[in-house]
C-alpha cells in the first residue's frame, strides 16, 4: 500500500539552528500538507501546499517556516532558526485531489527536539 | 467550520464492538465526517469517511444520523491494538482540523 514516507525520524538540534524535515508524498498525489503535534497536545495544521505554491497557512507558519517541492518526489519543511517552542513531532501528509471528500494520508512523523 | 464533539475516553472489552459518538449539531450539507486514529505518538491514520449514507471498510462502520447531526465509528471486534486516540472530524475544503478526540481503551 503507498505511504507517505518522512525522514529523519528522529532529530536533535541546538537552538538557532536551520533544520530540514524531508517527506515523499504518495506518488500520484497532487496536494502535500505539514502539521505538527507537540507532545501531549493537538495535531495542527501548519501549511498546505499544491502546484508549487502555498494554499493555505496558519498562524503557527511564520517567517521561521518555508516549504519547497525540489523534485517532482520530495516535499521539505524548513525551520529556519530553530527555537525551544518548535520540538514536537511533524506530521507530512498529501491527497490526490483537493475537496472534502477526498482522503488525505499521513506520514509517521519526525520527532524534533531542540535543546 | 463545524466543529465535533466527543466524550474524552471510553473503554471497550477486547472482542466486543467498540462504538464511538461524534456529535456534529452545525455540520453543513457539503461537508464530510472523517474518522482518524493515532496509536500513540505516531501518525494519523485514516480510518473511513462519509456523506450521508453509512459506510464500510475492513477496519470499521460508520453511521450517520439521518439529519447528519451525529455519527458513530463501530469497531466490530476491538483487539488491543486499537487502544488508540480516535478523532472524529468534519472536514471543510482542503484541510483537516484535529480535535482532542476519544482516547479508547480496550480492555483485556
Amino acid at each position: 500500500e503507498p505511504e507517505v514516507t518522512q525522514t529523519p525520524s528522529h532529530q536533535v538540534t541546538q537552538m538557532g539552528q536551520e533544520v530540514i524535515l524531508r517527506c515523499v508524498p504518495i506518488s500520484n498525489h497532487l496536494y502535500f500538507y505539514w502539521y505538527r503535534q507537540i507532545l501531549g497536545q493537538k495535531v495542527e495544521f501548519l501549511v498546505s501546499f499544491y502546484n508549487n505554491e502555498i494554499s493555505e497557512k496558519s498562524e503557527i507558519f511564520d517567517d521561521q517556516f518555508s516549504v519547497e517541492r525540489p523534485d517532482g518526489s520530495n516535499f521539505t519543511l524548513k525551520i529556519r532558526s530553530t527555537k525551544l517552542e518548535d520540538s514536537a513531532m511533524y506530521f507530512c501528509a498529501s491527497s490526490d485531489w483537493t475537496g472534502s471528500g477526498n482522503t488525505i494520508y499521513f506520514g509517521e512523523g519526525s520527532w524534533l527536539t531542540v535543546v | 467550520d463545524a466543529k465535533t464533539t466527543q466524550p474524552p475516553s471510553m473503554d471497550c472489552a477486547e472482542g466486543r464492538a467498540a462504538n464511538l459518538p461524534c456529535n456534529h449539531s452545525t455540520i453543513s450539507g457539503n461537508e464530510y465526517v472523517y474518522w482518524y486514529r493515532q496509536i500513540h505518538s505516531q501518525g494519523p491514520q485514516y480510518i473511513i469517511h462519509g456523506l450521508k449514507n453509512n459506510e464500510t471498510n475492513e477496519m470499521a462502520s460508520l453511521i450517520i444520523t439521518e439529519d447528519r447531526k451525529s455519527s458513530t465509528l463501530i469497531l466490530p471486534h476491538a483487539t488491543l491494538r486499537d487502544t488508540a486516540v480516535y478523532y472524529c472530524i468534519v472536514r471543510v475544503g482542503d484541510k483537516i482540523i484535529f480535535g482532542k478526540g476519544t482516547r479508547l481503551h480496550i480492555l483485556p
